[in-house]
């Protein structure tokens, strides 16, 4: 399967904390991005980081990339209770498939 | 501005019956247009994109089916459902561009297969 992997699955945490999620996956990418889902709805986009970059900052986000360990975080910092969603990383091998991790479903408690 | 519409939201239908989901994208030329399952709890499926009319790739072989009959269209379709087929479906589009960017989401239809 091309698809990433999300770690953890479920994380709760309190308002004002940082959140962090990681995303593994398995094969050579062009770049990776993040998206959320609030329940029952689209997804939208959150930051997009290339093969060649290593971090990447966008307002409270803050994403990572390690190509040599096929792996990636995201950092919410200073969570808010409408932060509450899941989180999923995409792989972008080439062309124009993306293929989606299983997801991280945050909970942050107000 | 662009903006993508999917339809019906909420589908409820017998096994053995047909289904066609329809997605319309706004303010757009030749977009790449995709099609994703996403199971209760679960991640995302890639099941179909598309790059042109009539130019359909699959990702995963199934009894359902996409068409592009039109450029700023892409539709879903089964002749005969399975319990398997119940999920939430999403339609997306990005641009065609000299490198792979985002991915414009659709609101979803929630199909429940009885």
């Amino acid at each position: 399967s091309q698809q990433g992997e999300e770690d953890p699955q479920a994380l709760s945490i309190q308002e004002g904390e940082n959140a962090t999620m990681n995303c593994s996956y398995k094969t050579s990418i062009n770049n990776l991005q993040w998206y959320r889902q609030n329940s029952g709805r689209g997804l939208v986009h959150l930051i997009l980081i290339r093969s060649n970059e290593r971090e990447k900052h966008s307002g409270r986000l803050r994403v990572t990339l390690d190509t040599s360990k096929k792996s990636s975080s995201l950092l919410i910092t200073a969570s808010r209770a409408a932060d509450t969603a899941s989180y999923f990383c995409a792989t972008v091998p080439t062309g124009n498939q993306f293929y989606f991790g299983t997801g991280t479903s945050l909970t942050v408690i107000p | 501005s662009q903006t993508i519409h999917q339809w019906p939201a909420t589908l409820v239908q017998p096994v053995g019956s047909p289904l066609s989901l329809e997605c319309t994208v706004e303010g757009t030329s030749n977009p790449n247009l995709y099609w994703y399952r996403q199971a209760a709890g679960r991640g995302l499926q890639l099941l179909f994109y598309s790059v042109g009319i009539g130019q359909i790739s699959s990702e995963v072989p199934q009894n359902l089916s996409a068409s592009r009959p039109q450029d700023r269209q892409f539709i879903l379709s089964s002749k005969k459902l399975l319990l398997s087929d119940s999920g939430f479906y999403l339609c997306a589009w990005n641009e065609v561009s000299g490198y792979t960017g985002e991915l414009f989401f659709g609101e979803g239809s929630r199909l429940t297969v009885l």
